[in-house]
């Protein structure tokens, strides 16, 4: 039962690069999510879907897109890497009434 | 705009003890999630609220929820070393999937 499958672990990036992080989840919930997380702050809400197809932004999605065209896959496109983009990055999945499944998070370092 | 705030941010407390951890919401919700997170790791789900006057306990960890007055607590019983961690709490505003994080409570249990 693997639960939430992010990738990588880590990352390094120059800036003006762009990657992909991967997130995948096992447990057909129709709610995902993409968080970043920096000191002090608490966790922040990139983007968010309530089904395949429907996306939508959250509190700080400038320089993320997202796309959900399975049930199971939620990847985060960071389109040209800036330093502020330096964070833990968690993604998560759940179904009503119950909590956020999280991944293990990647560890970003934009240079 | 929705702010979650938490207090303490940072709790050094003695085993043995007893202390509460506070968690105000700025906005109407009804659910609200409290999570843990070891260094390095993580979230962990420990608590879901789910309507006013909810209470739920695990070990020496107990959870209350008081929507009217926009009031989550989390309160510690004898305190031992092994609850050392942050704890954050979530509030839905919302789907499912999107949360609003306190900044979390570094809590530091000493022998």
């Amino acid at each position: 039962n693997a639960g939430v499958t992010q990738t990588p672990k880590f990352q390094v990036l120059k800036t003006g690069q762009s990657m992909t992080l991967q997130c995948a989840q096992d447990m057909n919930h129709e709610y995902m999510s993409w968080y970043r997380q920096d000191p002090g702050m608490g966790l922040r809400l990139i983007h968010y879907s309530v089904g395949a197809g429907i996306t939508d932004q959250g509190e700080v999605p400038n320089g993320y897109n997202v796309s959900r065209s399975t049930t199971e896959d939620f990847p985060l496109r960071l389109l040209s890497a800036a330093p502020s983009q330096t964070s833990v990055y968690f993604c998560a999945s759940t179904t009503w009434g119950a909590p956020l499944h999280f991944g293990n998070g990647t560890r970003l370092t934009v240079t | 705009e929705l702010k979650v705030e938490q207090n303490p941010l940072f709790l050094s407390m003695q085993e043995g003890k007893n202390y509460t951890i506070y968690c105000n919401y700025s906005t109407t919700s009804d659910r609200l999630y409290w999570y843990r997170q070891d260094p390095g790791k993580s979230l962990e789900s420990l608590f879901v609220l789910l309507s006013n006057g909810a209470v739920k306990q695990e070990g020496r960890l107990m959870a209350s929820l008081d929507t009217k007055a926009r009031l989550s607590t989390l309160h510690i019983t004898a305190a031992v070393h092994d609850l050392s961690a942050t704890y954050f709490c979530a509030v839905v505003t919302g789907t499912a999937s999107k949360l609003t994080f306190g900044t979390g409570t570094r809590l530091q249990v000493t022998l």
